[in-house]
């Protein structure tokens, strides 16, 4: 267990839904990344928080939108969803974005469009 | 931005035999390269990570070394286990050293490990 901790664990919705994903980071981190993970991509980074600042964005789509707040949770918004938006979300959380700094990672949400 | 390139997409080995997985970057100011390891419908956890000024690194039957020159790095594991059997990534990052900075990781696509009993 990382202590990392993300909800919900599956979600199924239906296209041109919207849907939002929550990760709690451990104890005492600051720095939180949200990816996507699908058979074809991998692993790709969508964007990162720090103290509740956006700090880095990859390839995150228009039609996402992420958020950290005070308490240092942070949503992941998925919205207009498509087919292809099915995957698995990870949140990961480390102390600072710092180099070198270790991500650890939630246990992701997996996401289901029909 | 940056790339990784990582190789071979399956390895197949016998329990015992060792397990070498290579990964390109392209972004030479890339100087942070962790190693995560996931179970079946787990979460990645690193295992190892090396850093731009350091060439190699062990962790008992874990090891990873790095080429700048080349831009690439290889995880080594030797002595397989079947509960090695996983998906590896590698990754790359750069940052600057500084605290407050920012840093991505960049993945490779994965390296599915079967070890065979």
């Amino acid at each position: 267990d990382s202590g990392v901790t993300q909800t919900p664990k599956h979600l199924i919705t239906a296209t041109g839904q919207r849907v939002t994903l929550r990760c709690s980071p451990r104890s005492g981190d600051l720095s939180v990344y949200w990816y996507q993970q699908s058979l074809d991509q991998g692993l790709q980074f969508l964007i990162q928080y720090y103290n509740g600042e956006e700090r880095a964005k990859g390839n995150i789509l228009e039609r996402f939108s992420a958020q950290q707040f005070p308490d240092l949770h942070s949503e992941l918004n998925l919205s207009s969803l498509e087919l292809g938006d099915s995957a698995l979300y990870f949140c990961a959380s480390s102390f600072s974005p710092s180099w070198g700094e270790t991500q650890y990672f939630g246990p992701g949400t997996r996401l289901l469009v029909l | 931005g940056e790339n990784v390139e990582q190789h071979p997409s399956t390895l197949s080995v016998q329990e015992g035999d060792s397990a070498v997985i290579k990964c390109t970057y392209s972004d030479s100011a890339s100087n942070y390269f962790p190693w995560y390891k996931q179970e079946l419908g787990k979460r990645p956890q690193l295992i190892i990570d090396i850093r731009s000024n350091v060439g190699e690194k062990k962790d008992q039957r874990i090891a990873v070394t790095l080429n700048k020159t080349a831009k690439h790095f290889s995880l080594h594991i030797t002595e397989t286990q079947p509960e090695d059997s996983a998906v590896y990534f590698c990754a790359a990052s750069i940052g600057d050293g500084s605290g407050g900075s920012n840093y991505k990781l960049t993945f490779g696509k994965g390296t599915l490990l079967t070890v065979n009993p």
